[in-house]
């Protein structure tokens, strides 16, 4: 059974580009929810897709989008990035029934300059 | 909505010393509750979790944690805190899935010879 695994690992990107970053969740977990953790801050939920819907957001402005697949694989959107997007981006699985427990990733370190 | 305080964000602790790291939580609604470890440039690992039930619980690496309904709270503790138990802590809270939680700032945790 594979965990949560995301890439890249790291990204340094100028303002005002676009950025993607993707997950792949755990096996047979249908849920992937997308974190922001800034520096010496704990991690603020963008939002939450089941079975390729959006399934919820936190308060993060429409330049911050997603998706997730048939495969239950997801990816992040961040367009005209500023330079308070640098932060670890964190996705998290998890299962229908088991909804009580999330599976995260190592995370995305994004630098914007 | 939501909020956690974790309300030490720095505790220092001997080696093999006990340790309680404090978290209160507000939320009008039945609630989840998490501890979770999170080491240098790496994901958040989940420690325990407050479901229903019993109000103390018990989770990986000798930790538990008690559910205070009336204080809103849900402290951490360790009877014997070793140096590899140094990293930082984090507390959240759900009211639907885990996947959509509410996390503190997080507690530092620094376990010294």
């Amino acid at each position: 059974e594979t965990g949560v695994t995301q890439s890249p690992t790291h990204l340094i990107k100028t303002r005002g580009q676009q950025v993607t970053l993707r997950c792949s969740s755990q096996s047979g977990h249908n849920t992937v929810s997308w974190y922001q953790q800034a520096l010496g801050q704990g991690p603020q939920f963008i939002f939450q897709y089941y079975r390729e819907e959006e399934n919820g957001r936190g308060n993060f402005p429409p330049r911050f989008s997603g998706l997730q697949f048939p495969n239950y694989s997801s990816e992040l959107n961040v367009n005209a990035l500023e330079l308070d997007d640098s932060a670890l981006y964190l996705c998290a699985s998890s299962a229908t029934g088991m909804n009580t427990e999330a599976f995260f990733g190592q995370g995305t370190r994004l630098t914007v300059v | 909505a939501q909020s956690v305080t974790q309300l030490d964000s720095q505790v220092p602790v001997f080696e093999e010393a006990p340790v309680e790291l404090r978290c209160n939580y507000s939320s009008s609604v039945s609630v989840y509750l998490f501890w979770y470890v999170q080491y240098p440039n790496q994901g958040l690992q989940l420690l325990l979790k407050y479901l229903s039930g019993s109000t103390l619980v018990k989770g990986i690496n000798g930790f538990e944690a008690e559910f205070n309904k009336s204080q809103t709270s849900f402290h951490l503790r360790k009877p014997s805190v070793h140096i590899s138990d140094t990293a930082e802590y984090f507390c959240a809270v759900s009211n639907t899935n885990a996947g959509k939680s509410t996390f503190g700032d997080g507690t530092t945790l620094t376990v010294k010879p």
